[in-house]
């Protein structure tokens, strides 16, 4: 089955520590992207990624980085940096600029 | 970017059709209109694109008039299972910010027996 997987699903860290999500895709997607959720909003951009070894910034990118060393692959580092980092992460990959994206399942962070 | 307008929730019943309208005022020549759907605790999923006049596939229709400054999602027959948040985006699909598309708050359906 060709799919998105996150792990894990529920990651608890506490305060201070740097914590890294993991999404992986055998879709053989060239793109890959990480969003935030808050409760009760919208997505928002964290990072994109529209080739191996390549990664721009969305709109909230301050206090998360990430890597794109393998197709695949497309961790994302919550650093203790971030603010305010318990929220649910989507990870999602598409074939390409403007294609259809197709989201994991979701790691809900939670922070104390 | 085009900022998109799309009510914030919605009701219906079973059986019923429902019509989600988005406005995009400022929608740009190139630009897609393409909606997702997202139910709790998971990822959005895919429904529909399109550029012009009516595009429909297995589960909803997409109707946007000749002025392009709205656009309305069709959903024929609601059951209980279409309850979840409905998100319109709009975004040049060759431009290089086409990814950093804005979801916004989207519109929450639900739907009642």
């Amino acid at each position: 089955d060709g799919g998105i997987t996150q792990s894990p699903k529920y990651l608890f860290r506490k305060e201070g520590q740097n914590v890294t999500l993991s999404c992986e895709q055998n879709l053989n997607h060239d793109a890959m992207y990480w969003y935030r959720q808050d409760p009760g909003q919208g997505l928002r951009l964290i990072y994109y990624s529209q080739i191996v070894n390549d990664f721009q910034k969305g709109d909230i990118a301050e206090g998360y980085s990430v890597s794109r060393e393998k197709k695949e692959s497309f961790p994302l580092t919550v650093t203790s940096a971030q603010k305010n980092p318990t929220a649910f992460y989507l990870c999602a990959s598409s074939m390409g600029r403007g294609s259809e994206q197709y989201f994991g399942p979701g790691t809900r962070l939670t922070v104390t | 970017l085009a900022k998109t307008t799309q009510p914030i929730s919605m009701d219906s019943y079973e059986g019923q059709e429902v019509n989600i309208t988005c406005s995009h005022n400022n929608i740009a020549t190139n630009d897609y209109i393409t909606w997702y759907q997202q139910f709790p605790s998971q990822g959005p999923r895919f429904i529909i694109q399109g550029y012009k006049t009516k595009v429909t596939n297995e589960v909803a229709s997409l109707f946007i008039p000749a002025d392009r400054k709205s656009s309305t999602l069709s959903l024929p027959r609601v059951s209980l299972s279409d309850t979840a948040v409905y998100y319109c985006l709009v975004g040049d699909r060759r431009s290089e910010n086409f990814n950093k598309f804005y979801f916004g708050s989207g519109t929450k359906l639900n739907v009642k027996p």
